[in-house]
């Protein structure tokens, strides 16, 4: 993996459901993984920053984990509701400097009644 | 309230024309950061700065420039050199290099 890629590029489900989508990363000179959300019309907010190999990190109902050796995080939302709906973003800096970040193009998410 | 702020919200500018894009902070932030965003595409780095009257070119700097005279202002100049200058810009910062960003609310540019 050269770059951060993101998948399903969008995902609709209904509330209630939970869900899950995917990061990969440059496994190779890692330093850290971010995640954030992006609401339509607002500013992208983080939701984690991620470092240790194994790390699993939660805010209320969503988590994330870490695999730094194969280059995958996961970010889970259980029990979607309609104020999830949001592109969810990862980057992981690169070129030598946590300074760089590199961004997937995102994960759109639409959770519907 | 702390934050960043960014204006204009929406900017037309004729083909040839400099517009500059300005970028302000006052959570006493080191480093900040100017991204472009197009359909189908992933945020792009165009500039970073992480210390007062220092800046670094990101991957997409071309036909762009930057100045940090203070540390909580970062504005972005689109020069005529820019070929594709439509896009959705967003200005962040953080701390130090490495920590979470705090974004603007970003800035459409269109040029007719």
């Amino acid at each position: 993996i050269l770059n951060v890629e993101q998948s399903p590029q969008s995902l609709h489900v209904q509330e209630g459901d939970s869900t899950n989508f995917t990061c990969s990363f440059p496994s190779s000179n890692f330093y850290a993984l971010h995640w954030y959300r992006w609401e339509t019309a607002k500013s992208p907010e983080a939701l984690f920053v991620m470092t240790l190999n194994g790390d699993e990190k939660k805010k209320g109902r969503i988590s994330a984990t870490l695999n730094t050796k194969e280059g995958y995080s996961y970010l889970y939302i259980k029990g979607s509701q309609p104020e999830d709906s949001a592109t969810y973003l990862c980057a992981s800096p690169r070129g030598g400097t946590a300074s760089k970040l590199t961004f997937g193009t995102g994960t759109r998410l639409q959770v519907t009644l | 309230d702390g934050g960043i702020t960014q204006s204009p919200k929406y900017l037309f500018r004729k083909e040839g024309q400099n517009v500059t894009l300005s970028c302000e902070q006052n959570l006493n932030h080191d480093a900040m950061y100017w991204y472009r965003q197009d359909p189908g595409q992933g945020l792009r780095l165009i500039y970073y700065s992480q210390i007062v009257n220092d800046f670094q070119k990101g991957d997409i700097a071309e036909g762009y420039s930057v100045s940090r005279e203070k540390k909580e202002s970062f504005p972005l100049t689109v020069t005529s050199a820019q070929k594709n200058p439509t896009a959705f810009y967003l200005c962040a910062s953080t701390i130090s290099g490495g920590g979470e960003l705090f974004f603007g609310e970003g800035s459409r540019l269109t040029v007719l």
